[in-house]
């Protein structure tokens, strides 16, 4: 069965870090290419950030820039994003997802919570 | 960065046919492609490209394209298909590969 599962999520102080997982089973994760969405409170989705099959490339949404890395083991099936410099606005469930050919995300992880407060 | 742009709330009466529509400049170069998100799940895609529909995506649920609007039709709405709906293409709008999302429309059957 294809499956993403994330961990990772909790409560962190503005200003915080936090770290993200996403495992990955039931197909070939090292020629996938992968993504995170997330969705705030009440709020919809919002792209955030992508990496390569590979690693080699990745790019982030402005917001997020320069706060947010994404990585990846292969060996391990595990898809990561390391969140720093966090945020009240960061809060939202974080769900890391499948991308094909560029065009759509075809498998989702049921989604891991970030809740960013004081 | 790009905007995509859905009506926020339609309605079908049970077995009708419903359309929901993304307006957006960059639907002009890239397919739109759709999620459904029912109340605390996980979205699921229903529709890629012009109208692939996944594997489990049922056979009611089509999509469209037409200049830079892109839609996608539910015909014979049943109750389960009662959810939010949210159109995705390319964020066009930077030199970097990224996305973006339409606001979503939520859909009551009735």
């Amino acid at each position: 069965e294809v499956q993403l599962v994330e961990s990772g999520g909790g409560l962190v102080q503005p200003g915080g870090s936090l770290r993200l997982s996403c495992a990955a089973s039931g197909f070939t994760f090292r020629t996938s290419e992968m993504t995170w969405v997330r969705q705030a409170p009440g709020k919809g989705l919002e792209w955030i950030s992508y990496i390569s099959s590979s690693g080699g490339a990745t790019s982030y949404r402005d917001s997020v820039k320069g706060r947010f890395t994404i990585l990846r083991e292969n060996d391990k099936n595990s898809l990561d994003l390391q969140m720093d410099s966090l945020r009240a606005e960061d809060t939202a469930v974080y769900y890391c997802a499948r991308v094909i050919s560029w065009d759509h995300f075809d498998v989702w992880g049921t989604g891991t919570t970030v809740i960013v407060s004081s | 960065s790009s905007e995509l742009t859905q009506d926020p709330a339609v309605s079908v009466v049970l077995g009708q046919t419903v359309r929901i529509t993304c307006q957006g400049d960059s639907l002009r170069d890239y397919y739109a492609s759709w999620y459904q998100q029912k109340p605390g799940q996980a979205p699921v895609l229903v529709m890629s490209g012009y109208s692939n529909r996944p594997s489990g995506s049922p056979d009611r649920f089509s999509g469209s394209r037409s200049g830079n609007t892109a839609s996608l039709t539910i015909t014979g709405a049943q109750a389960e298909d009662e959810a939010d709906y949210y159109c995705k293409s390319r964020d066009t709008s930077g030199d970097h590969l990224a996305w973006v999302f339409g606001g979503g429309t939520k859909v009551t059957v009735l």
